[in-house]
This record gives structure tokens, sequence and C-alpha cells, in this order.
């Protein structure tokens, strides 16, 4: 089975390096989602793409965050610079529009610690 | 904004016993989205719900969405320690980004 898979899962850097994630989506799934969760907190949304179009970006998404999905099948989440404040779960979610629902489904994170 | 608010934020109990966990929101959605997730992992899909009133079961666990779309309920008979985790809520507007509560951390003790 396919569902959305995420790497690293686990990521450890230090303050003011870069740091590259990607994400999967399910296959057929044209929409994919970037969110971010801290401890004791849900997911906050950070970004979406529909295909290769990215069509939304939160106010959480500084300057240093880049995304991309070139080909409207992977996504790569990109941190540069990184600060401690950066720590958190980062989960990649896609869906398939068209629907009734937009239902969402989640990979498993990758989970950064900036030291 | 829109917000989902939880409650409770936790829960413990003895296997065996029912719970009912709450989210509430001043917000419509159009859908309704129960999550779980496990430490360390992503949320895991339970169920969608998109009419108000609607009920729907899978297996000890019954959801329902509120009749006006801005609340629902998780309720789960027997709990068994396989339930712990922690239980998210998740409103979506049509084809868009969800809304997430904070979530219920469900403790279910042998």
């Amino acid at each position: 089975d396919t569902g959305v898979s995420q790497d690293p899962r686990h990521k450890i850097t230090k303050r003011g390096q870069n740091v590259t994630f990607r994400c999967d989506p399910i296959s057929e799934h044209n929409r994919l989602y970037w969110y971010r969760q801290t401890l004791g907190q849900g997911p906050e949304f950070l970004t979406y793409f529909q295909n290769e179009a990215q069509l939304e970006k939160s106010r959480l998404l500084s300057d240093r965050f880049s995304a991309e999905r070139p080909k409207g099948s992977f996504s790569t989440l990109e941190i540069q610079r990184t600060e401690q404040g950066d720590s958190a779960m980062y989960l990649c979610a896609s869906s398939l529009m068209g629907v009734s629902t937009d239902t969402q489904y989640f990979g498993p994170g990758t989970r950064l610690t900036v030291l | 904004t829109q917000l989902l608010e939880q409650s409770p934020q936790f829960l413990s109990i003895q296997e065996g016993e029912n719970l009912t966990v709450y989210c509430n929101s001043s917000s419509v959605f159009s859908s309704l989205q129960w999550y779980r997730q496990e430490p360390g992992e992503g949320p895991v899909l339970l169920v969608t719900v998109v009419t108000g009133g609607e009920v729907k079961k899978l297996k000890r666990l019954t959801f329902q969405f509120g009749d006006a779309r801005k609340d629902s309920s998780l309720h789960i008979t027997a709990a068994q320690p396989g339930d712990t985790g922690l239980y998210l809520c998740a409103g979506g507007q049509g084809y868009s980004t969800l809304t997430f509560g904070k979530g219920t951390m469900l403790l279910v003790s042998p």
C-alpha cells in the first residue's frame, strides 16, 4: 500500500543549518498539504498545492520556509537558517479533489529538533 | 478566525468504561473529520461526517455531527487500552485546509 510517506522520519540539526524534508503523497491525489505540529497542539496549516501549483500559504510560513511540488507528485519543504523555534513535527497530507469531501490522509511526519 | 475547541483536554479511564469527547466551534463547517494520533506518528483518519445530524459508527466508536454543523462528539463504548491516543477533530470548508482542535489525550488503563 501506498499511503503518504515522509522522509526522513527524524532530523536533528544545529541552529543556522538548512534542512529539507520530502513527502510522497498517495499516488492519485492531486492535493498536497504541509502542517506543523508542536507539543500539546493540533496540526497547524503551512501551505498546500493543487498539482504543481502552490495555492495558499499560511502566515506561519516565514520567508525562511519554501515548499515545492515540481511535477505535481512529491513535494519538498525546505527550512533555511533553522531556529530553535522551528523544532516541531512536520506533517504532510494528501487528498483527491473531485470527491464530495476533501478528506486528508496524513503521513507519519518528520520530527525536527534544532539544537 | 475559525477555532475548534475540544474537551476534555485529558481523560484517564479504566478499561471497560464509556467516554465521550466533544468538539465545538462557533463556525459552520462543511465537513468534520476525526483522527487518532499516537506519539511520534501522524494522525490516522477515523471518520468524516458531512451532514448535520449525521451519526456514524465504527465498531465501538460513535461519531455525531451537530445539526448546525458547528459541533461534533465521539463516544467510545467499553474502552480498551488500544484506544489510547490523541483524538483530534478537524473542520473543513469544502476544498480547503483543515482547522484542527488541540486534541483530547485519552489514556485507557488495563
